[in-house]
């Protein structure tokens, strides 16, 4: 069993529709990192966690430490929000090196 | 992504040659991370370091070498390619304080014939 699990592997939308994609992970962290990885395969951050809640935008992210989960919603989903999403986790006990789950690809049709 | 500048973008290397995958930063981040991503898989890390002088290995380093001589740069070496060292690799920072956000470079995609 890998140490980040994500769900769902691939989630296809329609345009407008809220988005929910989760990440659970065995592990004790000290940070979660939400990024996203465009059709042509840029990897931009989107959030760094290490507890509660953050937003961006149409973009929010949550974490609970207790329940070893975390989720990224998108409000309003576009067609441009369409990529791939990943989860990637620091370890408490290896605190530079991340693990990574194996992504989550989303399409949003108009 | 600025202040990651990662070379080349594109290569095609035939079995048993060697190249290395350049990465350079203006950002003064401490820690630099070298991944490959085969298809379907995650980030998987070959090598990283936290600091000039500083380098350690990752989950895959086998096939690989760097080093760290100076906080801008941190490049991976290949010695002797082989058809598994076939995919798209990535380096990436991490300031290690504030923000602690992970920039990555642009991904070179290595086919090895």
């Amino acid at each position: 069993k890998n140490e980040v699990e994500q769900s769902p592997q691939n989630l296809t939308a329609q345009e407008g529709e809220f988005i929910t994609i989760n990440c659970s992970y065995s592990v004790g962290i000290s940070a979660l990192h939400w990024l996203q990885q465009h059709p042509g395969g840029g990897i931009v951050s989107l959030f760094m966690l290490s507890s509660g809640k953050k937003k961006h935008g149409r973009l929010i992210a949550t974490i609970n430490i207790q329940e070893k989960h975390s989720s990224l919603h998108i409000t309003a989903s576009h067609p441009r929000d369409s990529a791939v999403y990943i989860c990637a986790v620091r370890r408490e006990t290896s605190g530079s090196r991340l693990t990574f789950g194996e992504g989550t690809q989303l399409t949003v049709n108009p | 992504n600025a202040g990651v500048t990662q070379t080349p973008k594109f290569r095609i290397l035939k079995i048993g040659q060697s190249m290395t995958l350049q990465c350079t930063q203006d950002m003064n981040h401490n820690y630099m991370y070298w991944y490959r991503q085969d298809p379907g898989m995650g980030l998987k890390l070959i090598y990283y370091s936290v600091g000039a002088g500083i380098t350690d290995k990752g989950e895959v380093p086998n096939g690989y070498n760097v080093s760290r001589s100076t906080t801008e740069d941190f490049p991976l070496r290949l010695e002797l390619a082989a058809p598994s060292q076939t995919s798209v690799y990535f380096c990436a920072l991490r300031s290690g304080s504030g923000a602690n956000v992970l920039t990555f470079g642009a991904g070179s995609r290595l086919t090895v014939l």
